[in-house]
């Protein structure tokens, strides 16, 4: 069965720290690729997407995200944290022509300190 | 002001009870989808409909029962055979109908917290 994994359930960072969250799924068709963040008391809410093209995508808020196809992977990044970023972070994957259901990894708590 | 809205907030259940979960969208959207939030686990899939009058079972969908008589809605019950219904429900929908093309993104509602007592 495909599924998602987020090998990181915890992460504290400092502001202005680098942040890399690793995301690995398990289907080796075309896939679709996204990032959902939930901010404490807030919607689930997309970051960025993959669906084809530029390996690299840019979402909002200074996030990106780099798809290695040879890897199965999808990380998402952000060069410096803000202490407003603290949010849990779930990476998706949905298998392309299929009925539009996506698979949720685990998800990543991340805490910012200031 | 387009989004989803579920009701309620909160919701305390007693065991043996069936209780339902509202979720309307005005996003004018064909496919509308039940998810379960529980700690450490993600969200993981109950039901979805992608059109009116249709659902399929998700991965987890024992417990649970579903209808989508109108495109703007799609209730979730609760039925007294899931053994675990403490949870975090979320339900999403996107413009997409049909398999294939472009795939649109999920917008999601705020959710419910349902707590059996």
């Amino acid at each position: 069965a495909q599924s998602v994994s987020q090998h990181n359930h915890h992460v504290i960072l400092s502001e202005a720290a680098s942040l890399e969250l690793g995301c690995n799924y398990s289907y080796g068709g075309t896939v679709n690729l996204f990032w959902y963040v939930q901010y404490p008391g807030q919607h689930l809410q997309l970051l960025l997407k993959y669906f084809s093209g530029d390996p690299l995508v840019k979402g909002i808020k200074g996030f990106e995200a780099e798809f290695i196809k040879s890897k199965f992977s999808f990380n998402l990044r952000k060069p410096s944290v803000q202490w407003s970023d603290t949010a849990e972070y779930f990476c998706a994957v949905n298998r392309a022509g299929s009925s539009y259901k996506l698979i949720f990894g685990s998800g990543t708590r991340l805490l910012v300190r200031p | 002001d387009g989004g989803i809205t579920q009701s309620p907030k909160y919701l305390f259940r007693k065991e043996g009870q069936n209780v339902t979960l509202s979720c309307e969208q005005n996003l004018n959207h064909d496919a509308m989808y039940w998810y379960r939030q529980d700690p450490g686990q993600g969200l993981r899939l109950i039901y979805y409909s992608q059109i009116v009058n249709d659902f399929q079972k998700g991965d987890i969908a024992e417990g649970y029962s579903v209808s989508r008589e109108k495109k703007e809605s799609f209730p979730l019950t609760v039925t007294s055979a899931q053994k675990n219904p403490t949870a975090f429900y979320l339900c999403s929908s996107t413009k997409a109908g049909t398999s294939g093309g472009t795939y649109n993104e999920q917008f999601f509602g705020p959710g419910t917290r349902l707590t059996v007592l």
